[in-house]
């Protein structure tokens, strides 16, 4: 069975400073991997995705992942934090048989201060 | 593009009293569908997945039950709702239906407390 790891609870970061949101991943076979972000009482909004090719992958607001096949990581990552990016991240896996299921870790908080 | 409905927003429940909540899902056609469950804001556990009408499986034994009557329709239900029900429900479609490198898009929830 796939599995997705957080191991961060809350991430901390300064306005200005890069931020990493770290995840790793279990599954059988090739990896589908996501990111998603929540903001209070809303659902989830896509960030970004690897499927395949280039490890370093490009989403929306900045943001960006490194898919590390060795390590089993997709760690999310924006250059330069802003407060507006205080939100609950989420990294998810897809399972590719039956209901393509999206299988999500436990989620990080990111908070952002000025 | 697809969207996603689900209502309502907001609901307060008396523990034992039903419950009935309503995905549906515009712009595809015989997508999978899924109901998640988000507790204290934290991680989101997969409920219910349906990859066609009166197609249910169940991931985790519950008080809860769904049932997908149309194409684009998907309800969550209760019997008799427990206080460990409380938690905000999130329903899911892959952005073309069904396939696997697709993401998901999710409603915006229905925040559900019984008291």
């Amino acid at each position: 069975a796939q599995s997705v790891a957080q191991p961060e609870d809350q991430v901390n970061v300064a306005e200005g400073n890069p931020l990493t949101v770290k995840c790793t991943y279990s599954v059988s076979g090739n990896p589908y991997l996501f990111w998603y972000v929540q903001y209070p009482n809303r659902g989830l909004q896509f960030l970004l995705k690897y499927i395949t090719g280039d490890n370093l992958v490009k989403g929306s607001y900045g943001f960006e992942a490194e898919f590390n096949k060795s390590q089993t990581s997709f760690h999310l990552k924006k250059p330069s934090a802003l407060v507006s990016d205080s939100a609950l991240y989420f990294c998810a896996v897809r399972a590719p048989f039956a209901g393509n299921m999206l299988t999500f870790g436990g989620g990080t908080r990111l908070m952002v201060k000025p | 593009s697809q969207t996603i409905h689900q209502w309502p927003a907001t609901l307060v429940q008396p523990v034992g009293s039903p419950l009935s909540l309503e995905c549906t899902v515009e712009g595809t056609s015989n997508p999978n569908l899924y109901w998640y469950r988000q507790a204290a804001g934290r991680g989101l556990q997969l409920l219910f997945y349906s990859v066609g009408i009166g197609q249910i499986s169940s991931e985790v034994p519950q008080n809860l039950s769904a049932s997908r009557p149309q194409d684009r329709q998907f309800i969550l239900s209760s019997k008799k709702l427990l206080l460990s029900d409380s938690g905000f429900y999130l329903c899911a479609c892959p952005y073309s239906g069904t396939a696997l490198n697709t993401e998901a898009f999710f409603g915006q929830g229905t925040r559900l407390t019984v008291v």
